[in-house]
């Protein structure tokens, strides 16, 4: 098994609702993570979560707010969205916790969570 | 300014010709370097992942080479098909941070036609 799973596949929210995005391995994998992709571009790292603890915040505005819950479930919690925020939404996961070297650390990734908001 | 930049940006290509993809990187330390196919809507998906070590990688019709020296990574398809349509990432991790610190190239978006 080499699934990274999330849900919903499409979202469509209003500005103000409150959603969650959802992501779950279940590989074992110590890290995981968020990135947003906009249409033609690379994906950006958000979050990183190590060890089920939060490593890396790249500067993401705080109407995103990831949760670990456990070590294969990966939530980002959305509020008070804007327009701009519309994107795909790609959980990952790799088998090394954070700083890890190993040349088999591939991340495997999700199909996405497309977003729109409205 | 970028650190891993791809060329073509777009290619064309006729089912069953060859191709090959491009990649230059500045990233230092240099890690590793994967490539990722992502078809339109989904999430990537890793064909290779190689070492400063490495010289080349086979996954199936998919070739990827690495000059470590020169810093430059290519992907060869061979015999393409109409389901290689998708875009390839070329994606290099720092020493410094692991495997878990990624620059991104903007891809090569590859259509191939009947």
């Amino acid at each position: 098994d080499t699934e990274v799973t999330q849900t919903p596949k499409h979202l469509v929210m209003g500005m103000t609702n409150k959603k969650s995005l959802k992501c779950e391995q279940h590989m074992g994998h110590r890290a995981m993570y968020w990135y947003k992709q906009k249409a033609k571009k690379p994906p950006e790292l958000m979050f990183v979560y190590s060890y089920e603890k939060l490593s890396i915040n790249e500067s993401v505005p705080s109407r995103f707010s990831p949760e670990c819950p456990n070590s294969s479930l990966l939530n980002l919690h959305l509020h008070a969205l804007q327009p701009e925020d519309s994107a795909l939404y790609l959980c990952a996961s790799s088998q090394e916790g954070f700083g890890g070297t190993g040349v088999g650390n591939t991340i495997y990734f999700g199909e996405g969570s497309w977003l729109t908001v409205v | 300014k970028n650190q891993v930049e791809q060329s073509p940006q777009s290619l064309i290509i006729l089912e069953g010709k060859n191709c090959t993809l491009q990649c230059n990187y500045t990233v230092s330390p240099f890690s590793n370097l994967r490539w990722y196919k992502q078809d339109t809507g989904r999430g990537p998906v890793s064909l290779t992942i190689m070492t400063f070590s490495e010289n080349t990688k086979s996954n199936g019709r998919y070739t990827a080479t690495l000059d470590a020296d020169t810093k430059q990574s290519s992907l060869h398809i061979t015999a393409s098909q109409l389901s290689d349509s998708a875009s390839y990432i070329c994606v290099v991790s720092a020493g410094a941070y692991g495997n878990n610190r990624l620059a991104f190239g903007k891809g090569n978006q590859v259509v191939v036609i009947p």
